[in-house]
């Protein structure tokens, strides 16, 4: 069984519409993280939630929602999508959002904006 | 810029050989992890070393960590093919966030 799943793995869509991505993790844990991956790779976290509470919410736009039904989803909702939010999104969970806790990660998905 | 700076880049060794990969941060940290992303995949834990240890074996791999630089190296010993990947590292406050570098793309050549 997959720890971390995200659907879709794909998605092209054309600038201007909404899409979501959904996470769903089945490993217990409390805690779970978006994340972004650029073209150079470079990974940064953009929302994580403890508990269906937000904990973290970097700078990113108010297009982006992040939204838990309970702590074992995580889904993230983009509006008006632009060129600029092409990449790859991962998803994560961890046991609690205490340091030093080992984060598992999804497969991704690479999101294209055309 | 971003905390996690990775040098090399990008680093190329026949199949037996070691590979060391090097990691600088800038801000005091709690811990830090090093995580291996194959192609088209999700990031895989490798290892954490905390704040007030020094160095950390895992099998193949090797962490050492020094604050009083900033930076971290991750040795692979006999190195595989399976190995290549790009390695991360990614340092940690008192919280759950992670603050990852830019990577090291490692190919092990057969």
């Amino acid at each position: 069984d997959t720890a971390v799943s995200q659907t879709p793995k794909y998605l092209v869509t054309q600038m201007g519409n909404d899409k979501s991505i959904k996470c769903e993790q089945n490993l217990g844990h409390d805690t779970m993280y978006w994340y972004k991956q650029d073209s150079k790779k470079f990974l940064k976290i953009m929302f994580s939630y403890n508990n269906k509470e937000l904990i973290i919410n970097e700078t990113v736009p108010n297009r982006f929602s992040p939204k838990s039904p309970d702590k074992a989803h995580l889904n993230l909702h983009i509006n008006s999508l632009e060129l600029g939010d092409s990449a790859v999104y991962f998803c994560a969970s961890s046991q609690t959002a205490g340091w030093g806790d080992t984060q598992y990660f999804g497969p991704g998905t690479r999101l294209t904006v055309l | 810029s971003q905390q996690g700076e990775e040098d090399p880049q990008a680093l190329s060794i026949q199949e037996g050989e070691n590979a060391t990969m090097n990691c600088s941060y800038k801000t005091s940290i709690n811990n830090l992890q090093w995580y291996r992303q194959n192609s088209g995949r999700g990031l895989v834990h490798l290892i954490l070393i905390r704040s007030n240890e020094r160095e950390k074996h895992s099998g193949r791999l090797r962490v050492t960590l020094d604050t009083s630089k900033k930076s971290s190296s991750l040795l692979i010993t006999a190195s595989r093919a399976a190995d290549t990947a790009s390695y991360f590292c990614a340092t940690g406050d008192s919280g759950s966030r992670l603050t990852f570098g830019e990577g090291t793309q490692l190919t092990v050549n057969p």
